[in-house]
């Protein structure tokens, strides 16, 4: 298994650009997240999902929007980059939201809007 | 969502040395998850322990979930542990993370 696989590592964006953060689980697991590290404040959940056709918003949802069309993707979207949204970001996923569900980790995208 | 205090937010350690890491949380959890974050970013997961007691290797740990806290325990540290470690706790789909504790274990 791979795992939790994101692409691309690393962005650059200027200010009002858009793109798409890609995601992909290979372990069949129902529940998927996406967060983002900023220096000091861990890690926030921004938006996440218990199934295909099913997202639900997190912390801090705002200019991010993300779908869920099958079990193994979830793409998260940057409609309109600002320097507020340079960040890393992490893409997660667990086999349920039950117990014992530990919950995996992607190895990050380090994105930096100018 | 949920309020999660780590502490101490700083720590060193000289190899071979024991420690513990709290993690303080503001309401009652049916999930509670212990992540150990290395120098090079990645993200791994230590435990998932919502209540009791759980040991793997030098890393054992407890969680009181009727006092809302848990406590990572580090034996005999080796410079491989250092890093920051991430608490995270949920009763909902919402898993919320502390601020963390670094970590640094000197040879």
């Amino acid at each position: 298994n791979a795992g939790v696989t994101q692409t691309p590592k690393f962005q650059v964006l200027k200010t009002g650009q858009s793109m798409t953060l890609q995601c992909a689980q290979d372990m069949n697991h129902e529940y998927m997240s996406w967060y983002r590290q900023d220096p000091g404040m861990g890690l926030r959940l921004i938006h996440y999902s218990v199934g295909a056709g099913i997202t639900d918003q997190g912390e801090v949802p705002n200019g991010y929007n993300v779908s869920r069309s099958t079990t193994e993707d979830f793409p998260l979207r940057l409609l309109s980059a600002a320097p507020s949204q340079t960040s890393v970001y992490f893409c997660a996923s667990s086999y349920t939201t039950g117990a014992n569900s530990p919950l995996h980790f992607g190895n990050g995208t380090r994105l930096t809007v100018t | 969502g949920i309020q999660v205090e780590q502490s101490p937010p700083d720590l060193i350690l000289q190899e071979g040395a024991n420690s513990t890491l709290r993690c303080n949380f503001s309401d009652s959890v049916n999930n509670l998850q212990w992540f150990h974050q290395n120098p090079w970013g990645q993200l791994i997961n230590l435990f998932y322990i919502p209540s009791g007691t759980k040991q793997n290797g030098r890393l054992s740990a407890t969680t009181v979930a009727t006092e809302r806290y848990s406590l990572l325990y580090i034996s005999s540290s080796q410079t491989t542990d250092s890093g920051v470690y991430f608490c995270a706790v949920s009763n909902d789909y919402k898993l919320s993370f502390g601020a963390g504790t670094t970590v640094t274990v000197r040879a």
